[in-house]
Parts: C-alpha cells; structure tokens; sequence
C-alpha cells in the first residue's frame, strides 16, 4: 500500500467555524508533512512530524493547528480561518532510511474555501 | 536558504516539439524530485534522481542531474496534448526536517 489517503476531498468553511482535515498512511513513514498551495504557486510547507513529534513549524498561524495521533495519523485543525486561507492542503509522508529515503508521497489534497 | 529556481514559467509548445526545462538549486543535494500536477489535482510523482549523472526516461519524458552544478533538466520529446500540465522540481531540505522546497513550477501548454 503506497496510498496517503485525505479526508474531506472538499471543504467550504465560515471564518467562525471549527473543522479538521485528515490524513493517513500505512506505510510504516514516521515522517509527515502538512503543505499548502494557492492557485498557480508551488507548495509550501507548514508543519513536519517526526516520529509523532512536531519538528517543524513553519511561522504558522496559531488558526492553524496539527495534531498526530498515532503513526499513521496527521490532523490539521482549523479554527477561525480567514478567506486567503482558501488553498489546496497537501499531507505527504515519507521514510528516512531504506532505498529511496525523504521521497515523499503525496496525498490526494484537501480544497479548503474559506468563506 | 535553499532556493530552486525553474525556468521557463510558461511554456506554449506545438505537438511534435521538443523542449527542456531547467531546474537550478542553490545548495548540494544528490536528491532532487520532479513531479507533475494537472488542475486541481495533487501532484504526482514522475522522477526521483539520487546521484550525480542519474538520467531517467518514462515516455516522452527524460529526467537529469548534475549536482555539480546543481542542475537538472526534464526533456519532452515530441510533445502530445497530454503533457499540457505544471511541472515542479523539487529538492529535501535538510534543515526543514528533510522536507521539500519547490520551483515555482513551469505552465505547459502543448498546442496542435
């Protein structure tokens, strides 16, 4: 199974709501990556886990907020967004050993609009 | 700061054609990605290079690397309809907890 699967496809939101994107993979990755990606600009990248422990933020928002479950599991919660905050969300993960180390695999995206 | 730089950002090109398109980094690596992203849709994986030299084809693509000169090229060769998408390079950055930094992505366009 080399699929990370992300739940909902699509997401339209008030900027007072709360809500959450999902992200799993069953590939035994211990590293997990949350990108956003605006119209027609190259992903960006807001959070790294590493072994289930945040290891990067990226300066962003505090709206924004990860969580990681369990190995298999990326959470992105979102709470109080603001319409620019409208983008593709992309969870990818990866190895850091083995024959193709750091390749990531990316998910499928969230469409968030943010209304 | 590890910066990757594509070019050119747009491209409109008659089938048949061919094309590059280059893809500059600012640090060594032997490891960079290209990936393939249609509208609206997530990027998809074309060719992972790990060493210097590494030269790989799938269709009417083929995929270079020289980490000497922190360079690599995606040729297209007689380009179809179908390779009208975004195309992005990307290297690790080791010091983003080995996550990906992108090129801004080139805009193809294959035209009859």
């Amino acid at each position: 199974d080399t699929e990370v699967t992300q739940t909902p496809k699509h997401l339209v939101m008030g900027m007072t709501n709360k809500k959450s994107l999902k992200c799993e993979q069953h590939m035994g990755h211990r590293a997990m990556y949350w990108y956003k990606q605006k119209a027609k600009k190259p992903p960006e990248l807001m959070f790294v886990y590493s072994y289930e422990k945040l290891s990067i933020n990226e300066s962003v928002p505090s709206r924004f907020s990860p969580e990681c479950p369990n190995s298999s599991l990326l959470n992105l919660h979102l709470h109080a967004l603001q319409p620019e905050d409208s983008a593709l969300y992309l969870c990818a993960s990866s190895q850091n050993r083995g024959s193709h180390p750091y390749e990531q695999y990316f998910g499928p995206g969230t469409r968030l609009t943010v209304t | 700061e590890l910066k990757v730089e594509q070019n050119p950002l747009f491209l409109s090109m008659q089938e048949g054609k061919n094309y590059t398109i280059y893809c500059n980094y600012s640090t060594t690596s032997d490891r960079l990605y290209w990936y393939r992203q249609d509208p609206g849709k997530s990027l998809e994986s074309l060719f992972v290079l790990l060493s210097n030299g590494a030269v790989k084809q799938e269709g009417r693509l083929m995929a270079s690397l020289d980490t000497k000169a922190r360079l690599s090229t995606l040729h297209i060769t007689a380009a179809v309809h179908d390779l009208s998408a975004t195309y992005f390079c990307a290297v690790v950055n080791s010091n983003s907890g080995y996550a990906l930094n992108f090129g801004k992505g080139t805009s193809l366009l294959v035209t009859p």
